[in-house]
């Protein structure tokens, strides 16, 4: 089993260009979910998704979109990306609410 | 609103001492409480997870425990080894929400 795995590792990006970070997972996990992590910050929800086709925000949604239309995939969308969201992206998932989750090995992202 | 405290925020000690790392939280309306370790660069790790009608969970040579009524978690690591060296993550799942609540971090090195 990969586990948890995320695409791509590191990115660089400009003020207001796009870009759909990947996350896959096989173990068959109903719940995944989107944290970013910064210094002094902790780690923080943005999104998460309790099923195929469902989606809902955590506590730092705005800014960013996400998709589950399959089990295995939840995909993280910055439409506009600010230098505010120069973060390290971590993807998780959990069978249910109640188990522990699993991350991802995490994407390294800077906005210039 | 549930707060995650661990202090200290760094640790150095030499090979073989036994240590406790320590997490309070704010609310005690947690459903689970989760311990993670994170390497440099790298994604997180699962340690243990106590749900919250349990006092203490076991891996190897890492004991957890739980006091919901103090909000209180120790991580005890025993014998510890350079490989132990990370930072430390303690997480609580508060009851009805579905994102798990992050600490800072400890960050532990230990010394040949």
């Amino acid at each position: 089993n990969a586990g948890v795995t995320q695409t791509p590792k590191f990115r660089v990006l400009k003020t207001g260009q796009s870009m759909t970070l990947l996350c896959a997972q096989d173990m068959n996990h109903e719940y995944m979910y989107w944290y970013r992590q910064d210094p002094g910050m902790g780690l923080r929800l943005i999104h998460y998704s309790v099923g195929e086709g469902t989606t809902a925000k955590g506590e730092v949604p705005d800014g960013y979109n996400v998709s589950r239309l399959k089990k295995q995939n939840f995909l993280l969308g910055l439409e506009s990306a600010a230098p505010s969201q120069t973060s390290v992206y971590f993807c998780a998932s959990s069978y249910n609410p109640g188990v522990e989750q699993f991350f991802g090995p995490g994407t390294r992202l800077t906005v210039l | 609103k549930q707060e995650v405290t661990q202090i200290p925020a760094a640790l150095s000690v030499p090979e073989g001492e036994n240590l406790v790392l320590n997490c309070s939280f704010t609310d005690s309306a947690i459903y689970n409480l989760q311990w993670f370790r994170q390497d440099p660069g790298k994604g997180l790790t699962s340690l243990l997870l106590i749900q919250s009608s349990q006092r203490e969970q076991t891996s190897g040579r890492l004991n957890a425990s739980l006091d919901k009524s103090s909000g209180r978690s120790t991580l005890y690591i025993a014998a510890s080894q350079p490989g132990d060296s990370a930072t430390y993550l303690c997480a609580v799942k508060p009851g009805g929400s579905e994102k798990l609540v992050f600490g800072k971090g400890t960050k532990l090195t230990v010394n040949p």
